[in-house]
């Protein structure tokens, strides 16, 4: 089946630190990738998405590039803001015919920036 | 832009009530989608809706059902309510017309049960 493996948390970074998360996943066939945020007392929101091998997803300073030789889609920023913190999830999307295309996600990672 | 609400933000119950919890979309989706969310576990589906009365369910259906009879509105059913249902549940829509396998959430509604 499919699964999301990313990075522990939580990270704490200072203001205009780099940041990276890691993002692996499985998947059987070809899958649409995914990061979403979820800012605290709220639900999740879409933050980018690639839906095929190479393609970059890039949203308020954050990319992430899906790589289908190594199988991840590691999410970047290059100088972090406090109001990036937050719990940033990846999932993985197979389509699928005749039903809904089901997001499998990752255990989050929470993200915490600090002045 | 998508709307998705949920009739409450928290929400507290008793062991063995029956629960309801209702999520309303307002963008003619038709996929719906119910998850909870616990710390170190992610995401986790519960059931989801291609279609008005149409349902499946996901990877953790025991102890809850759901009903669609409208295509906006998909309720979240728990028989008889646990204290290890305690959980953030998580409402979300699709549309494969219109953003594709992208889901769009609800605000969640935090469940507490006695």
């Amino acid at each position: 089946g499919n699964s999301v493996t990313q990075m522990e948390g939580p990270v704490t970074l200072s203001e205009e630190a780099f940041l990276t998360i890691n993002c692996t996943y499985t998947a059987t066939g070809y899958p649409s990738l995914f990061w979403y945020v979820q800012y605290p007392g709220e639900g999740l929101q879409l933050l980018l998405k690639a839906t095929k091998a190479d393609d970059k997803g890039s949203n308020k300073g954050f990319e992430a590039t899906y790589r289908k030789e190594t199988t991840s889609f590691h999410l970047e920023k290059g100088s972090v803001q406090v109001s990036d913190s937050a719990v940033y999830f990846c999932a993985l999307s197979e389509l699928r015919t005749g039903t809904a295309s089901k997001l499998t996600f990752g255990t989050g990672t929470r993200l915490q920036v600090t002045l | 832009d998508v709307k998705v609400t949920q009739s409450s933000r928290y929400l507290v119950k008793r062991t063995g009530e029956k629960v309801f919890l209702e999520c309303v979309q307002d963008m003619d989706h038709e996929n719906m989608f119910w998850y909870r969310q616990d710390p170190g576990l992610g995401l986790r589906l519960i059931y989801f809706s291609y279609d008005v009365k149409m349902k499946e369910k996901g990877d953790i259906p025991e102890g809850y059902s759901v009903s669609r009879e409208k295509k906006e509105r998909f309720s979240l059913i728990l028989e008889s309510a646990s204290t290890n249902q305690t959980s953030m549940y998580l409402c979300a829509s699709s549309s494969p017309l219109t953003g594709g396998e992208t889901q769009y959430f609800g605000p969640g509604t935090r469940l507490l049960v006695l």
